[in-house]
């Protein structure tokens, strides 16, 4: 079956813009999971959404946001660019909440100029 | 502030050598997993221990979690270029939450 797909891979962004990013999750999993991966940091949880509703929240600023739709696509936005914004921005997908195994897409790679 | 401390940082071992990365918190997790991510890829889910004690093996990878379930531990026996990877433990709670990760690259 198809993997967790994360378009675009590559993005170019000026400072102040917003941007979305898409996670289409394994058919059947119902749970998306937002990472943030810098070299500094490591992997950061964002948010977590399973049936249309944040489930979990990691500490973020408000800035960052996110969505899912009934067909358990998510979405995730981010508003007022920053250049610490720079990052890979996966995606992970899980059977259901709480859910132990997580399957990672390949990320979008968000570069702030 | 990692909850999951990964040492070392980066290893560098020549093929058919042993390497062993840790993983130490001071916090009580359900399970921990092991994932390994290449680049341009996304983590790729290894294993999951769940219980104190347990040892996995997974071909020449054995993995081991903590009497406590805080800390764990990766080993590789004969070391191969395909086993050169980032290598994240992760402490399940109700969210994942990850270690900074070992660089691993193996020489041929």
């Amino acid at each position: 079956k198809a993997g967790v797909t994360q378009t675009p891979r590559y993005l170019i962004k000026t400072r102040g813009q917003q941007v979305t990013l898409s996670c289409s999750p394994i058919s059947g999993h119902r749970s998306v999971s937002w990472y943030q991966q810098t070299p500094g940091q490591g992997l950061q949880f964002l948010f977590e959404y399973f049936s249309e509703t944040q489930r979990n929240k990691g500490n973020f600023p408000g800035r960052f946001s996110g969505r899912q739709f009934s067909n358990s696509r998510s979405e995730m936005n981010v508003s007022t660019l920053e250049l610490g914004d720079s990052a890979l921005y996966l995606c992970a997908s899980s059977l259901s909440y709480l859910a132990t195994e997580a399957f990672f897409g390949q990320g979008t790679r968000l570069t702030v100029v | 502030t990692q909850l999951l401390e990964q040492s070392p940082q980066f290893l560098s071992i020549q093929e058919g050598e042993n390497l062993t990365v840790y993983c130490n918190s001071s916090s009580v997790f359900s399970s921990l997993q092991w994932y390994r991510q290449e680049p341009g890829e996304g983590p790729v889910l290894l294993v999951t221990v769940v219980t104190g004690g347990e040892v996995k093996k997974l071909k020449r990878l054995t993995f081991q979690f903590g009497d406590a379930r805080k800390d764990s531990s990766l080993h590789i026996t004969a070391a191969q270029p395909g086993d050169t990877g980032l290598y994240l433990c992760a402490g399940v709670y109700y969210k994942l939450s990850f270690g900074a990760g070992t660089t691993v690259t193996v020489r041929a």
